[in-house]
Formats: C-alpha cells, structure tokens, sequence
C-alpha cells in the first residue's frame, strides 16, 4: 500500500548543532514532496520542497535531499535554533494536473536543547 | 505575506448540528483543499476543489460533507450532521493552479469539538 512514513518520532539536538530528520516513501510514483513544521495551535508551515528530477534542493539553513533508488528524503537544518522545536511532516504528491491531494507522514518531533 | 485565514479557530458543537468552517485562501490562488487532524495523528486529506468542482475526495469525504465557494474569497466545509468521530482540526490550504507541483499553503485551522 501506499504510505509515508518517519524514521523516527522524536530528535533532541542541541542549540546550534545541525540536525537530520528522515523520512520514507513507498509509491515510487511519488513526484514531488514538501517538508511542511508544525508548531503547537499553529497550520503546517511549507518549508521546502523538491521535485524527483532533483537529488537536492537548499533553502535558507535548509537542505532536503532525496534519495529515489530507496526511496528516501531527508531535511537538514543547520546550526539549529531554539525556533526551530516543532513537529515535522515529510509530505508525498502524486498529481496529475488538477489533483494535487498531499498524502503526510506521521511527523518527528524535534526538540532544541539550550 | 500573504496568509490563509480560518475563522473560527475553535467551534464546540451539539453530536447532530450542523457546522460551517470558513476559509479565506490567498488571493491569487485557484486551487483550494481541506484537510483534519486528530489529536496526535497525521495530517489526512479531505477534499480538493478547483474551478467550482471537487476535483479529488477521500473516503473520509462522505456525504454529511459538502464544500462550497460562495463567493470571490471564502471557501467553507460544511458538516451537515456531526458526529463525535468528526472531533479534529480542520486545515485549509491552497495553492497556486499551474501546469507544474506548487506548494499548498495551510491555515492555522479550527478545532472542532463535537460533545
């Protein structure tokens, strides 16, 4: 079946230090994928997202990488801030034009120690 | 920048009423989604819609659900009989409509509360 899914559930980093939060996928059809964070109350956040022509896409002290032969992607935040504690979602599209549904993953929890 | 806004951020309702949650999606935007989440679970899809139409539903989108454009800005989800399973946030997203993938951006939601 077709599913996304996250390594693991929570990550403690400390201030400062770069941090990596996995995320897995099962459709190979899968074409395009967002790292959404998510604070507590709040909507999910886009924070970047990257299509399957590329391996890797950077943002601001953001890094996804995708990794299609095991179906893999990654977000990497450097030199972590104590902004950045929130809930992660990896999230998979599979559209064909004019179908744009977002299937998400269950999330990481990351935490910033001071 | 610009925003999707939800209104309201917290509705509590009797099991059987009848809700309307509001959305106003960023302007420049055509395509429109709904989407819940149960406390502690994942975010699930709902519902696309796009040029007046459904263009997607998901199995969760029965029949008590409807969604409608009223006008050039708001874009509700109406539950016509709720029942205590529907007890969720409620996030609506949008997105630019373009031949390529573009980002959906989310709302802050509102927590519906059915009693």
């Amino acid at each position: 079946g077709e599913s996304v899914g996250l390594h693991l559930p929570t990550l403690s980093v400390q201030e400062g230090d770069n941090s990596i939060i996995n995320c897995a996928y099962s459709n190979s059809a899968s074409d395009y994928f967002i790292w959404y964070k998510q604070e507590s109350g709040k909507g999910p956040q886009f924070i970047i997202d990257i299509r399957s022509n590329m391996d890797k896409r950077q943002g601001q002290r953001v890094t996804v990488l995708l990794n299609k032969t095991v179906k893999h992607l990654s977000l990497q935040i450097a030199a972590t801030q104590p902004g950045d504690s929130a809930v992660y979602f990896c999230a998979e599209n599979r559209a064909n034009f004019g179908n744009e549904k977002l299937t998400f993953g269950t999330g990481t929890r990351l935490t910033i120690i001071p | 920048e610009p925003e999707v806004t939800q209104t309201p951020s917290h509705q509590v309702t009797q099991m059987g009423q009848e809700v309307i949650l509001r959305c106003v999606p960023i302007s420049n935007h055509l395509y429109f989604y709904w989407y819940r989440q149960i406390l502690g679970q994942k975010v699930e899809f709902l519902v696309s819609f796009y040029n007046n139409e459904i263009s997607e539903k998901s199995e969760i989108f029965d029949d008590q659900f409807s969604v409608e454009r009223p006008d050039g800005s708001n874009f509700t989800l109406k539950i016509r009989s709720t029942k205590l399973e529907d007890s969720a946030m409620y996030f609506c997203a949008s997105s630019e409509a373009f031949s390529g993938h573009q980002p959906q951006h989310f709302g802050d939601g509102t927590r519906l509360s059915i009693l």
